[in-house]
């Protein structure tokens, strides 16, 4: 089944502890992005990646890293998790012509304390 | 710089009605693309409809139609015949093709569907 996995779907963490979200997909597609959703503010791309090794900052990149050394898979990492950073996640993937729409995972609820 | 808005946080509609729900864009690039997508209470993100800016036709897909105006930089979804499973939270997007590969999205419009 063509999807996008995300782990772990639920995390509790305190401020400070570094954690990473991982994201996978298995359809071969190029382009995958992070994004936050918090009520009122829709989603907001954090980064995105166009290929291996080619990654660019979204609208809320401050706080996050990202790394893309496979094509399948798009981990999102904070060093250093701050309680403003509490919100749902989604990666998401998509095929390179113009007219895809990303495929997202089931998304992270992530709360830092 | 890209905006999408959407004016309405939220909406009823009696089942079986048909339903339009708002969004406007705004974009410099002549190229461009729009999508919808729901948002059931469970929380995954569904892709619905695309609409790119040079294509003649509004698009379909089954009961979803996009009442594309170019003119008016709007690109409301509509939804006829709603059914009780369409109750969810509709999202508006945007991707250009500047070079940028950004995807941006609306605050979402939340749908109830009365019975």
């Amino acid at each position: 089944e063509a999807q996008v996995t995300q782990n772990p779907r639920y995390l509790i963490t305190v401020t400070g502890k570094k954690l990473t979200v991982t994201c996978s997909q298995n359809m071969n597609h190029e382009y995958m992005s992070w994004y936050r959703q918090d009520p009122g503010l829709g989603l907001r791309q954090i980064y995105y990646s166009m290929n291996v090794e080619v990654t660019d900052k979204g609208d809320v990149p401050e706080g996050y890293k990202v790394s893309r050394k496979e094509k399948r898979n798009f981990p999102l990492i904070l060093e250093s998790p701050s309680p403003n950073q509490t919100s749902l996640y989604f990666c998401a993937s998509r095929g390179g012509g113009v007219g895809y729409g990303y495929t997202f995972g089931s998304g992270t609820r992530l709360t830092v304390v | 710089a890209q905006k999408i808005t959407q004016t309405q946080p939220g909406m009823f509609v009696q089942e079986k009605e048909a339903v339009t729900l708002d969004c406007t864009y705004d974009t410099s690039d002549p190229s461009y693309g729009l999508f919808w997508y729901k948002q059931p209470s469970s929380g995954e993100m569904i892709f619905l409809i695309y609409q790119g800016s040079y294509d003649q036709q509004n698009a379909t897909e089954g009961r979803y139609s996009l009442n594309f105006q170019k003119a008016r930089k709007s690109a409301n979804l509509v939804i006829s015949a709603s059914q009780l499973g369409d109750s969810a939270m509709y999202f508006c997007a945007m991707r250009d093709t500047s070079g940028t590969y950004k995807y941006i999205f609306g605050t979402g419009t939340r749908l109830k569907v009365l019975a």
